[in-house]
């Protein structure tokens, strides 16, 4: 079954703790991405990479890192995590940047 | 300021009926639009898509019109289902090939 698979879902830490929330997809797509859903606005883009190796910023890199060492993973890591990183994350992969993306389930952080 | 905007946060209408959601944004080099849509403790799966070279799109029960000149577009959904009540996202491709998203609509199906 083609799909997205992020981890944890649920991820509940204390400021400063460094984390990482994998990504892994089966579909073998170039493009994978990072969003965090917050009320009101919608989905805003983190990072994105499109091929191993290549990893650029989205709309709200600042306190987030990357990296893109094989093509099925994507983690995200948040080396000092603060209060305003409480959000819902969202992977997401695709063949290219203008083609359907698939996204994981989600991983809902809260950060005190 | 958001550059696609989803100004009804939620939408109630009777199963049977015709939803229409809508969608406006600010960018006029924006030139593809999707549909998301979005189930509780889910990620978004696409829906529907329209290029601005066309000002309709459909596909079963779903259908998408663009407005280039009033930079409008809506999702109609008919009949409406009680598997249609989820989050729709509405999102515009940027010339950099980013998606901007819209903050979303709650659609409820009555029954």
């Amino acid at each position: 079954e083609a799909q997205v698979t992020q981890n944890p879902r649920y991820l509940i830490t204390v400021t400063g703790k460094k984390l990482t929330v994998t990504c892994s997809q089966n579909m073998n797509h170039e493009y994978m991405s990072w969003y965090r859903q917050d009320p009101g606005l919608g989905l805003r883009q983190i990072y994105y990479s499109m091929n191993v190796e290549v990893t650029d910023k989205g709309d709200v890199p600042e306190g987030y890192k990357v990296s893109r060492k094989e093509k099925r993973n994507f983690p995200l890591i948040l080396e000092s995590p603060s209060p305003n990183q409480t959000s819902l994350y969202f992977c997401a992969s695709s063949f290219d940047r203008v083609t359907e993306a698939f996204f994981g389930q989600g991983t809902r952080l809260t950060v005190v | 300021d958001q550059q696609v905007k989803q100004n009804s946060p939620s939408l109630s209408v009777q199963e049977g009926r015709i939803s229409i959601l809508n969608c406006d944004y600010t960018n006029s080099m924006f030139d593809y639009f999707l549909w998301y849509k979005k189930y509780p403790a889910e990620g978004p799966t696409f829906l529907i898509s329209i290029s601005s070279i066309k000002d309709k799109n459909e596909d079963g029960r779903f259908t998408v019109f663009l407005n280039k000149s009033a930079k409008h577009l809506s999702l109609h959904i008919v009949p409406s289902q009680p598997g249609d009540s989820a989050v729709y996202f509405c999102a515009a491709l940027d010339s950099n090939y980013q998606l901007i998203w819209g903050a979303g609509t709650k659609l409820i199906i009555k029954p």
